[in-house]
């Protein structure tokens, strides 16, 4: 079955970088959009980045572009999400995300990893 | 950027149907003739779960007590006979164009 587990997180301060990973198994990753969500706990749901199967092709929340970098090691079956310049607005719960191919909906989600920027 | 938005609260009862609705600011009609509109449901302290897709399309292993309805800029997830491990917050979720954006969620609990 699908699984998506995601590592990295911390506690990290203002101004810093941080770079989490998501491990993906039980499907061709290599084929699959993959995404990066993120919840402030206790909060909504906020859409981060996506990579398109080969790595090509990136989109980004506005308020990261420029900070944050999605890449893929397809060997590795790994999605990664690179923060640079983290603010305390960075705080949350980041996911990563399997993508339902042309359906463009997100059906596997991993169970998350806590990001916090504190001095 | 598109705004989704949703009705905070739903309290409902065991055995009877609810529907959560969800307004987008604009058309979710994609170029390509298709609306990407899906629903997720989130238990507390778990991932969300992707529920319906494209409107109304079940995904995989969902019961057949959830149903997604609406078009352009209005819909609506039913859950007919709600159970108890229903409760939790249901978002919606637009990917008709970049960023994509979710609704803030709506909370059912059991009344």
């Amino acid at each position: 079955q699908v699984q998506l587990v995601e590592s990295g997180g911390g506690v990290v301060q203002p101004g810093r970088s941080l770079r989490i990973s998501c491990e993906a198994a039980g499907f061709s990753f290599s084929s699959n959009v993959m995404h990066w969500a993120r919840q402030v706990p206790g909060k909504g749901l906020e859409w981060v980045a996506r990579i398109s199967h080969d790595g090509i092709y990136t989109q980004y929340l506005d308020s990261v572009k420029g900070r944050f970098l999605i890449s893929r090691d397809n060997s590795k079956s790994t999605v990664y999400l690179q923060m640079n310049s983290l603010t305390t607005e960075d705080t949350a719960v980041y996911y990563c995300a399997k993508d339902l191919g042309e359906r463009w909906a997100l059906d596997y989600w991993g169970p998350g990893t806590l990001v916090t920027v504190s001095s | 950027e598109i705004v989704m938005t949703q009705t905070p609260l739903l309290p409902v009862t065991l055995g009877q149907s609810a529907s959560i609705s969800c307004r987008s600011s604009q058309s979710l009609v994609n170029s390509d003739g298709y609306t990407y509109l899906s629903w997720l449901h989130q238990r507390p302290g778990q991932p969300p779960r992707l529920l319906i897709y494209q409107i109304s399309y079940r995904f995989s292993g969902v019961p057949d007590r959830f149903s997604g309805s609406g078009a352009g800029t209005d819909f609506t997830l039913k859950i007919s006979r709600v159970e108890a491990e229903d409760v939790g917050v249901y978002y919606c979720m637009q990917a008709a164009q970049f960023p994509w954006t979710f609704g803030q969620g709506t909370r059912v609990d059991i009344k």
